[in-house]
């Protein structure tokens, strides 16, 4: 069924070095993906979307890339922060066409740790 | 801050009783989604409005319903509560029905004892 697959890893890293955060999904009919980021007793912050037509969108310090044949969707994070220490969840839509409308799903999560 | 704003941001209530989370869109948004979020579970989609008609269903229990009122605010209720009901509840929201970004509020703490 539809999923977006990640088992809460977690993903510890020094201030400075970059970080990578994986995320695979399973419904082919998903045609836009998100990262949020979640902090502590707080609501999920956007960080930065892409479209199935698209393989890659940086933004600030974040680059998305997507993998369409192996349904894999990656965040990027340069110069990793203290403050980007948090719960990274991906999330999928199904697009136009289908039923799901504005439904997202989201993965599991993976919590980032950034030591000074 | 998103703009999404929800009401309370904690309660504690009592197995058997019945809660409503109120929930105002961003400025301008149509859409409104309701999220749990639990240790076990993590977010799961409940229910979505567009412009004070429902749009799409998740696992939303039967104990529970929503609605979108003309001002666009929205109401999640929930009933006869459960020890598992215990979880957070987010409101979200968007400019259309799909295909754009949602943005969340910071939640409401939702414990049954």
């Amino acid at each position: 069924g539809e999923s977006v697959g990640l088992h809460l890893p977690t993903l510890s890293v020094q201030e400075g070095d970059n970080s990578i955060i994986n995320c695979a999904y399973s419904n082919s009919a998903s045609d836009y993906f998100i990262w949020y980021k979640q902090e502590s007793g707080k609501g999920p912050q956007f960080i930065i979307d892409i479209r199935s037509n698209m393989d890659k969108r940086q933004g600030q310090r974040v680059t998305v890339l997507l993998n369409k044949t192996v349904k894999h969707l990656s965040l990027q994070i340069a110069a990793t922060q203290p403050g980007d220490s948090a719960v990274y969840f991906c999330a999928e839509n199904i697009g136009a066409g289908g039923t799901s409308y504005g439904k997202l799903t989201f993965g599991q999560g993976t919590i980032l740790t950034v030591h000074p | 801050d998103s703009g999404v704003t929800q009401t309370p941001k904690h309660l504690i209530t009592a197995t058997g009783q019945r809660v409503t989370l109120r929930c105002s869109p961003r400025s301008g948004d149509l859409s409104v989604y309701w999220y749990q979020q639990s240790l076990d579970q993590g977010l799961q989609f409940l229910i979505q409005y567009y412009n004070g008609e429902e749009r799409a269903k998740g696992n939303i229990l039967e104990r529970f319903s929503a609605q979108q009122f003309p001002d666009l605010h929205s109401e999640l209720n929930l009933s006869s509560l459960e020890l598992g009901d215990s979880a957070l509840y987010f409101c979200a929201s968007s400019p259309r029905v799909q295909g754009n970004t949602i943005y969340f509020g910071e939640g409401s703490w939702l414990t049954v004892v």
